[in-house]
């Protein structure tokens, strides 16, 4: 299985500055030049809701503030800049192959 | 618009037969995978697996593979997964989602004697 590593489990940033938040994949989850990883973010007691797809393509709806990049086994969400709606649990997942794993998950915290 | 909307939440003793529902509209029902994702209170995301729901392929998660079963209605565009024998480490929300981007709003099940 691929695993998929977030890295801090939390993160906390003040209102208004870029939060970056990485995930790093045990191989490569590319396949001919497309990047099968996968952004949501989750607030409790709701689904997850996508958030980028294939790495830097943002779903519509969701605000410009969030940027995706990444490719091969390291990937990146950007949030710039950050806002008091964005205090949410944000994870990784890969579609390359199953299972479709999922990333532990970062924690983002208004300092 | 797209919607899936799933059955209600369960109480149920270890043992007893569970099924979840996931009711969708508002598109093709059989032209994407549906997706089943677990989550344990605090915890994060596992993927159960996928069921095409054109013909009933399926890929699930090894780690599920002696627990769930997924199946399709094609007539009432709903998909569900049983889960067999539930422990309480089957105690969760369960959520059926679209590939990647549209999903239920979750069921819980609570496994407990």
């Amino acid at each position: 299985d691929i695993v998929l590593t977030q890295s801090p489990a939390s993160l906390a940033v003040s209102l208004g500055q870029r939060a970056t938040i990485p995930c790093r994949a045990s191989e490569s989850v590319e396949s001919y030049g497309n990047s099968f990883m996968h952004w949501y973010q989750q607030k409790p007691g709701q689904p997850p809701k996508l958030l980028i797809y294939r790495a830097f393509n943002l779903e519509s709806g969701i605000p410009a503030r969030f940027s995706g990049s990444g490719s091969r086994t390291d990937f990146t969400l950007t949030i710039n800049p950050v806002e008091p709606d964005d205090v949410a649990t944000y994870y990784c997942q890969q579609s390359y192959e199953d299972p479709y794993t999922f990333g532990g998950g970062t924690k983002l915290e208004i300092k | 618009q797209v919607q899936l909307q799933q059955s209600g939440p369960q109480l149920v003793r270890p043992g007893a037969s569970v099924k979840k529902s996931c009711r969708t509209s508002g598109y093709s029902f059989t032209r994407h995978w549906m997706h089943w994702v677990k989550q344990r209170p605090g915890q994060g995301l596992e993927w159960i697996g996928m069921i095409d729901p054109s013909d009933g392929e399926t890929s699930l998660n090894q780690r599920f593979k002696d627990k769930a079963t997924l199946t399709v209605d094609k007539s009432s565009s709903t998909a569900y997964m049983h889960l067999s024998s539930p422990t309480s480490e089957d105690s969760a929300v369960y959520y059926c989602a679209r590939k990647t981007d549209y999903w239920g709003q979750g069921t819980t099940l609570t496994v407990s004697s």
